[in-house]
């Protein structure tokens, strides 16, 4: 079965940098998504993506994250300035149609800030 | 406000005893409920949806609107069953889901 594959595993970095958190979503998915879940909390939506442009996003999402999809492949979710409290597991998802459908997760990646 | 609501952080049965994670929901319109699961070291992944009425290893889940309910039910639980249950409901067509908190499901020899 096709996966959502999400690069890198674990990513550590200082407060206050950038980083950029990969993805390539099923290949003829239509829908992206980013999710956080924050150790011992729930599973949270951050945004959906499609068509080359947001379609929902959370209150959490706000100026220092944005997506991207570069190429016909990856989707990338960037936090320009990261904070300690954006340490979190970060998962992407993707979906063929946005209606109400199963969402194929990636394995997540976890980000440390220190 | 839309919120998922699973009670319980850990439920610990025996092999072979019934298996039953709650779950309530606050949406004033129609969601559509899913049971997501995670096995150790794997992906979240589906594991039903109440609009497609089916039984995925066992396990069923009733939508029951007067109780803003959807608890997944198993009647005897085997012990590749433990891992974490996510129920989650979607109310619009972005795909935007709201999880519950997870009920860590362990079956015990």
């Amino acid at each position: 079965e096709p996966e959502v594959t999400q690069t890198p595993s674990h990513q550590v970095t200082q407060m206050g940098q950038e980083v950029i958190l990969r993805c390539v979503p099923i290949s003829n998915h239509l829908y992206f998504y980013w999710y956080r879940q924050i150790l011992g909390q729930k599973v949270e939506f951050l945004v959906s993506f499609y068509n080359n442009e947001i379609s929902e996003k959370s209150e959490i999402f706000d100026d220092q994250f944005s997506v991207e999809r570069p190429d016909g492949s990856n989707f990338t979710l960037k936090i320009r300035s990261t904070k300690l409290e954006d340490s979190a597991m970060y998962f992407c998802a993707s979906s063929v149609t946005g209606e109400n459908e199963k969402l194929f997760f990636g394995s997540g990646t976890q980000l440390s800030v220190l | 406000a839309q919120r998922v609501t699973q009670p319980e952080k850990l439920l610990s049965v025996f092999k072979g005893a019934p298996v039953e994670l709650k779950c309530n929901y606050s949406y004033s319109g129609s969601p559509e409920l899913f049971w997501y699961v995670q096995y150790s070291r794997q992906r979240l992944q589906l594991l039903l949806r109440h609009i497609s009425r089916e039984s995925i290893k066992g396990f069923t889940a009733d939508l029951n609107k007067g109780e803003t309910s959807f608890h997944l039910k198993k009647p005897f639980a085997q012990e590749e069953d433990s891992a974490m249950y996510y129920c989650a409901l979607t109310y619009s067509n972005t795909g935007k889901l709201i999880f519950g908190q997870g009920t860590t499901l362990q079956v015990k020899p």
